[in-house]
């Protein structure tokens, strides 16, 4: 069975840092983009950015460069998603999922996502 | 950027009903890139819909998908008890993705 799971819940402070991850099982994680979607309370999803794991490639949307950093290591079929000086405006759910096909494509395989609190 | 508008907002219906929901790009969907999501409360989204026609694996036939261009639609028929939820669609051409803000369809 195709499966992403994510890491678990997160509660951190402003100013903190943070990674979370994404481990791919029941398929070959190399050869399938990763991205990370990030929904806030009570809002819809939000494209944050997407890896190929073969190479490491890591694109992000204009609204998160900067701001994150995507990252992988296939050895054990894990990617990341960090921030280094988080912000309360962080809070929220943030799911990785499988790019269908090629990395222009839908997203066919969700992780169950991971709760990002960031509270003073 | 591509910017996917949905409406309505909300649609409030019954059981054994059909659901409309459109989503409309601000520029043409390259190659009729574009997907249909649905959430639950507390989970992860799942595809329904992709290429803006072709079902995604395990999909009910009651879920199709239409449009082209700027224009796009999801209809549901006989809406069953599970299908109440939020809808998005979703663009993945043009160099990034993007999502609308999303339909709810919630029980009359």
């Amino acid at each position: 069975e195709v499966q992403l799971e994510q890491s678990g819940a997160e509660v951190k402070k402003p100013g903190e840092s943070l990674k979370i991850s994404c481990q791919g099982s029941g398929y070959t994680f190399t050869n399938y983009w990763i991205a990370w979607v990030r929904q806030m309370p009570g809002k819809g999803l939000e494209f944050m950015g997407i890896l190929y794991p073969g190479d490491s490639d890591a694109r992000y949307s204009p609204s998160f460069e900067g701001q994150v950093t995507i990252s992988v290591d296939k050895s054990i079929s894990t990617a990341y998603l960090q921030w280094s000086s988080l912000k309360a405006s962080d809070t929220g759910v943030y799911y990785c999922a499988r790019v269908r096909w090629s990395r222009f494509d839908a997203f066919d395989v969700w992780g169950q996502g991971t709760m990002v609190t960031v509270s003073p | 950027e591509i910017v996917l508008t949905q409406s309505p907002g909300t649609l409030s219906l019954s059981p054994g009903e059909s659901a409309t929901l459109s989503c409309r790009a601000s520029q043409s969907v390259s190659s009729s890139y574009l997907a249909w999501y649905q959430q639950k409360p507390g989970q992860a989204p799942r595809l329904l819909i992709y290429g803006a026609a072709s079902r995604a694996t395990g999909i009910p036939d009651r879920f199709s998908g239409s449009g082209s261009g700027t224009d796009f639609t999801l209809t549901i028929s006989r809406l069953e008890p599970e299908d109440f939820a939020v809808y998005y669609c979703q663009q993945y051409g043009r160099s990034s993705h993007t999502f609308g803000g999303g339909t709810k369809v919630e029980i009359k």
